[in-house]
């Protein structure tokens, strides 16, 4: 059990460009969640998984992020045409089983756009 | 909505001191509360948890109650070491309605000098 990982654990870009961050997530873990976090400020819920659908999304996730988890195991998180208001840390959970009390947090990607 | 307020940081201590951060909650129905441990440079880690009233969670010295009555799940060390110092998080899970999402608090910042 290698732990969930995150690619890239950070990425700089301009404003306008649109990025692609990827989550591992624990292997046999069916649930897999995303949560951005700014600084000073506890991490806030973006959107989950379970398998493959996407079975939650919060307000924030405006129509320029997108999520996948195409085939139930790594998910990748696009945002387009990037803001400056999208430089934060992006992490990714996962957990296993219905009764999923227990998310394991990724040590994310911290986004910076210039 | 759910919410999670926790107490401002930052907090600092002489090694041995007793540790209390204050954690209160807003939710709807019975949710399942957290307190999520982030060290220098890691990703986040579940301290401990508890799942219905009264529960206790207890993990690395670490202890916290669910208090029902009073909306609250403060997190408590009797002497804390150096290699307590992080940022602590409360949060809570809701859920009713199938939602698996952590709300978070804006995090305590510890640092414990020797």
């Amino acid at each position: 059990d290698t732990g969930v990982s995150q690619d890239p654990r950070h990425k700089i870009t301009k404003r306008g460009q649109n990025v692609t961050f990827r989550c591992d997530p624990i292997s046999e873990h069916n649930r897999l969640y995303w949560y951005r976090q700014t600084l000073g400020q506890g991490p806030e819920f973006l959107t989950y998984f379970q398998n493959e659908a996407q079975l939650e999304k919060s307000r924030l996730l405006s129509d320029r992020f997108s999520a996948e988890r195409p085939k139930g195991s790594f998910s990748t998180l696009e945002i387009q045409r990037t803001e400056q208001g999208d430089s934060a840390m992006y992490l990714c959970a996962s957990s296993f089983g219905r009764a999923s009390y227990e998310q394991y947090f990724g040590p994310g990607t911290r986004l910076t756009v210039t | 909505g759910n919410s999670v307020t926790q107490m401002e940081g930052p907090v600092t201590l002489s090694e041995e001191a007793f540790l209390t951060i204050n954690c209160t909650y807003t939710a709807t129905g019975y949710p399942s509360l957290f307190w999520y441990v982030q060290y220098p440079g890691e990703g986040l880690q579940l301290l401990l948890k508890a799942t219905k009233a009264d529960d206790k969670g207890s993990n690395k010295g670490f202890e916290a109650t669910y208090r029902k009555e009073t909306t609250s799940f403060h997190l408590e060390k009797g002497s804390v070491q150096v290699s307590d110092s992080a940022v602590y998080f409360c949060a809570l899970r809701y859920g009713g309605g199938g939602s698996e999402k952590l709300v978070f608090g804006k995090g305590t910042k510890l640092t414990v000098n020797p």
